[in-house]
């Protein structure tokens, strides 16, 4: 079935640093896509999400670039803190109608004080 | 914002027992609300969609009577796990999306932690 896969399950980043997380997708009918970070036994929480007529958004220290031809989503977060330690996970849908989401498999985030 | 609430957020029972957990939206009102399972160390898995006023609808391999969903009204699901059994241990979440909403952003519960010895 179509899935979202993510390509490093673990990253470990220096306080300070830019972090980049990937992500690839199957389903050439999403059009909505949505970062959300999990902390340990809570639930996630969104991020950042873009639609498939945009390449790159922006918000506060994250942005989202999506390429559309590869079927690729990435997160970046700049001057990655120690509270940004969390598993982040990439999700798309197909949007209207309350569609479901899949969500890929996750990525571990450490950073380093 | 819009906060989705669980309850309980930790589940102990025995072998056999049936147990309910609860999805509210405290302060908007949700059509639909979705309920997920996630295992260790791994994704989360879509288990059902709940529509107000109407039947759930289950994923594949899913079965709906074991995993019983009520949707009685637009800030209310709950999800009764029946004869619960230690392979039913999870980590399971549900997430609403905003009645009327021009997005489809899912805003997600903190969880509930069923543990079945």
């Amino acid at each position: 079935g179509e899935n979202v896969g993510l390509h490093l399950p673990t990253l470990s980043v220096q306080e300070g640093d830019n972090s980049i997380i990937n992500c690839a997708y199957s389903n050439s009918a999403s059009d909505y896509f949505i970062w959300y970070k999990q902390e340990s036994g809570k639930g996630p929480q969104f991020i950042i999400d873009i639609r498939s007529n945009m390449d790159k958004r922006q918000g506060q220290r994250v942005t989202v670039l999506l390429n559309k031809t590869v079927k690729h989503l990435s997160l970046q977060i700049a001057a990655t803190q120690p509270g940004d330690s969390a598993v982040y996970f990439c999700a798309e849908t197909v949007s209207g109608g309350y569609q479901k989401v899949t969500f890929g498999t996750g990525t571990k985030l450490q950073v380093i004080p | 914002g819009a906060v989705v609430s669980q309850h309980p957020s930790r589940v102990i029972c025995k072998s056999g027992t049936s147990v309910k957990i609860e999805c509210r939206s405290l302060d908007f009102q949700a059509t639909t609300m979705f309920w997920y399972r996630q295992f260790p160390k791994q994704s989360l898995m879509l288990m059902a969609t709940s529509n107000e006023g109407s039947k759930a609808t289950y994923e594949q391999g899913v079965e709906k009577d074991k995993f019983l969903i009520n949707h009685a009204s637009l800030t209310l699901s709950t999800l009764t796990v029946t004869s619960a059994h230690p392979e039913d241990s999870s980590f399971y979440i549900c997430s609403a999306t905003r009645t009327g909403s021009h997005t489809d952003t899912q805003y997600f519960g903190p969880g509930t932690r069923l543990t079945v010895l």
